[in-house]
């Protein structure tokens, strides 16, 4: 079945620096990743949909300049959370969607993001 | 606006079936999926409907009807491994999979 990573699993980090969050489809080529934030006993919200070669679309109240994505190839997608505040504590889940076929997304292990 | 409803929390006996419920309404359908999240873990995929009617994969089986908005996924024979939230989400006209809040089954041993 199709592999999607992502590192790093957990990260702590201070308030005001950045924090980079890679996403890779494994056996793969993802046209297409998605980034979801999850707050504790709540649903995937979806941030933004990343498409190879092209700026993300964020999805409204998402800040694009502070959620920084980059997807620069077919395998990978970053996000990048600058200026970290305790408040974007939560767990970060990546996906990937193959090309053609059923459109299913392939979900990442996810980033536990604690800002102190 | 967009809408999936599901039960918050459900509860079940180990060896017992459950049916999780969801209804929704949305712009556009391409398709309806189930995914189970254990705690601190991504979702993993369990079904997929398209089409109205019954999906049996081994111990889970997903229903749905597009003319009634409504979708079910059934456990049967429950684990306590079963213990998880259970997401349903609806892929609408322009792709986006839209996701309700999600059931957590609680299994009583």
């Amino acid at each position: 079945g199709a592999v999607v990573s992502q590192h790093p699993s957990r990260v702590i980090c201070k308030s005001g620096t950045s924090v980079k969050i890679e996403c890779r489809s494994l056996d793969f080529q993802a046209t297409t990743m998605f980034w979801y934030r999850q707050f504790p006993k709540q649903s995937l919200m979806l941030m933004a949909t990343s498409n190879e070669g092209s700026k993300a679309t964020y999805e409204q109240g998402v800040e694009k300049d502070k959620f920084l994505i980059n997807h620069a190839s077919l395998t990978l997608s970053t996000l990048t959370v600058t200026s970290a505040h305790p408040e974007d504590s939560s767990f970060y889940i990546c996906s990937a969607r193959a090309p053609g076929g059923m459109s299913e997304q392939y979900f990442g292990p996810g980033t536990r993001l604690t800002v102190t | 606006g967009q809408n999936i409803d599901q039960p918050t929390e459900m509860t079940a006996t180990e060896g017992a079936i459950v049916q999780i419920n969801c209804t929704y309404q949305t712009s556009g359908f391409n398709g309806l999926f189930w995914y189970q999240q254990h705690a601190g873990e991504a979702p993993t995929f369990l079904s997929y409907n398209v089409l109205d009617g019954l999906e049996e994969k081994g111990r889970f089986s997903s229903f749905l009807s597009r003319s009634k908005g409504y979708s079910y996924l059934l456990l049967k024979e429950l684990q306590m491994k079963d213990s998880a939230s259970y997401l349903c989400a609806v892929l609408d006209s322009n792709y986006q999979l839209i996701w309700g809040a999600g059931t957590k089954l609680i299994i009583k041993p």
